[in-house]
């Protein structure tokens, strides 16, 4: 079974600061992880994805995340957010075998101040 | 391209009844998974269909049910609603099922409402 937890239920930041959300998962077997975004009242949108390679992956509007295998993280991070940015954020793990749906963690509220 | 489209975006539904929804994939796309989504529980995976067959289902009871016709289009139906069922529901669809480097596209979700 794979699982996933986002430490922190809400961060709110000052615009321009940079921001990281964390993301834990667990998996018993090889694991492909992705970050979603919704803004209100809107679904879901794909920031980024990891599946192989770099461990560092970019994705869209200057975010980016790091799979950490020791430590089984990904957490996501911008070095400077925008008042725009401030939305819903979904860590999810698929994980491989014959089992590909996303598990989602419990979501983080970013909310960027003035 | 048109984008996932969810029917209706609003529901108010009785206690006891039963409400069918629709999502309409991106044209191409031949899989469609649907999820709930609550405060307290989060998004939780509901099934996923591909050429007109079941290939996943999460921990549901038998009340939530759906199908897939030959255009992809698929359906969900909730049956004997209950209070907990209040929920967005959203759909995603993909072009393939079970690649993990084809993106999943969501609609803006229906919103079910149990009074």
């Amino acid at each position: 079974a794979q699982s996933v937890t986002q430490l922190d239920s809400q961060v709110p930041v000052f615009e321009e600061a940079p921001v990281e959300l964390r993301c834990n998962y667990s998996s018993s077997v090889s694991v492909y992880l992705f970050w979603y975004v919704q803004y209100p009242n809107q679904g879901l949108q794909l920031l980024l994805k990891y599946l192989s390679g770099s461990t560092l992956v970019k994705g869209i509007n200057g975010f980016e995340a790091e799979f950490n295998k020791s430590q089984t993280s990904f957490h996501l991070r911008k070095p400077s957010v925008h008042i725009s940015d401030t939305a819903e954020y979904f860590c999810a793990v698929m994980g491989g075998g014959s089992n590909y749906k996303l598990t989602f963690g419990k979501g983080t509220l970013l909310t960027v101040n003035p | 391209k048109a984008g996932v489209t969810q029917t209706p975006r609003y529901l108010i539904k009785t206690r006891g009844q039963q409400v069918t929804l629709s999502c309409s994939p991106i044209s191409g796309h031949r899989s469609v998974s649907w999820y709930q989504q609550t405060p307290g529980q989060g998004l939780q995976f509901l099934f996923e269909y591909f050429s007109e067959t079941q290939r996943n289902k999460g921990n549901f009871p038998g009340r939530f049910s759906g199908r897939q016709f030959s255009n992809s289009r698929s359906e969900m139906n909730v049956s004997t609603l209950e209070l907990g069922d209040s929920a967005l529901y959203l759909c995603a669809s993909s072009l393939v099922a079970g690649a993990p480097n084809t993106e999943a596209f969501f609609g803006q979700g229906t919103r079910l409402t149990v009074v």
